[in-house]
């Protein structure tokens, strides 16, 4: 069974950091890309980072792009995303969903359960 | 970016009775629309993929269709556990959700 567990989310003040952390098991880690998906109170879901499968390709949506950094170890089956310079539309739950390849582009095909981040002062 | 549209925003349906969802998007997406489930607290989950194809364990009254930019799910016979809230995503350029469809119980 695909399972996804992340971790790190908490409270911080605007301007901190943070460190999530995403621990997958149950299958081939380093065979999918993986990815990182916001919802903030209240609203849809938005994807915010992408890495390969390798580690070698990185993509950032325009809102996090120059304070997140997305990286994996696919040795430890883990994805992380290191968050700075915090603001206050940072506020949301963060989910790791696992890519899954179709026609040259990928969809989310397991999701974690998610770890909250608060951002105030 | 491609906006998705969806509508209606809240739909009230009685157990068993068929509910429809649409999606709209912005531009032409080809087939690369999925749509998920939300219930409150808890992970979106993956229903369908490529605008039809059901996922995992997936029961067979979801049903999704459309092409180009207009896409709908279909859920027949609507079970206490279908309440919830369903999202659409394009992952044709970048990944894009919609606001949502929240489905109550009428």
């Amino acid at each position: 069974e695909v399972q996804l567990v992340e971790s790190g989310g908490g409270s911080v003040k605007p301007g901190g950091s943070l460190r999530l952390s995403c621990a997958g098991s149950g299958f081939n880690f380093d065979l999918h890309s993986m990815n990182w998906v916001r919802q903030a109170p209240g609203r849809g879901p938005e994807w915010i980072s992408y890495i390969s499968s390798s580690g070698s390709t990185v993509f950032y949506a325009d809102s996090v792009k120059g304070r997140f950094t997305i990286s994996r170890d696919n040795a430890k089956n883990s994805l992380f995303l290191q968050m700075n310079d915090l603001r206050g539309d940072d506020t949301a739950v963060y989910y790791c969903a696992r890519g899954s390849y179709t026609s040259s582009t990928t969809y989310f095909d397991s999701w974690g359960q998610g770890t909250p981040v608060t951002v105030s002062s | 970016e491609i906006v998705l549209t969806q509508s209606p925003a809240t739909l009230s349906v009685s157990p068993g009775e068929s509910a429809t969802l649409s999606c709209r998007a912005s531009q032409s997406i080809s087939t690369n629309l999925a749509w998920y489930q939300q219930k409150t607290g808890q992970a979106p989950r993956l229903l369908i993929y490529r605008v039809s194809t059901r996922a995992n364990g997936i029961p067979a009254r979801f049903s999704g269709s459309g092409s180009g930019s207009e896409f709908t799910l279909t859920i027949s016979s609507l079970q206490s556990e279908d309440f919830a809230v369903y999202y659409c995503q394009q992952y044709h350029n970048w990944w894009t959700f919609g606001q949502g469809t929240k489905v109550e119980i009428k």
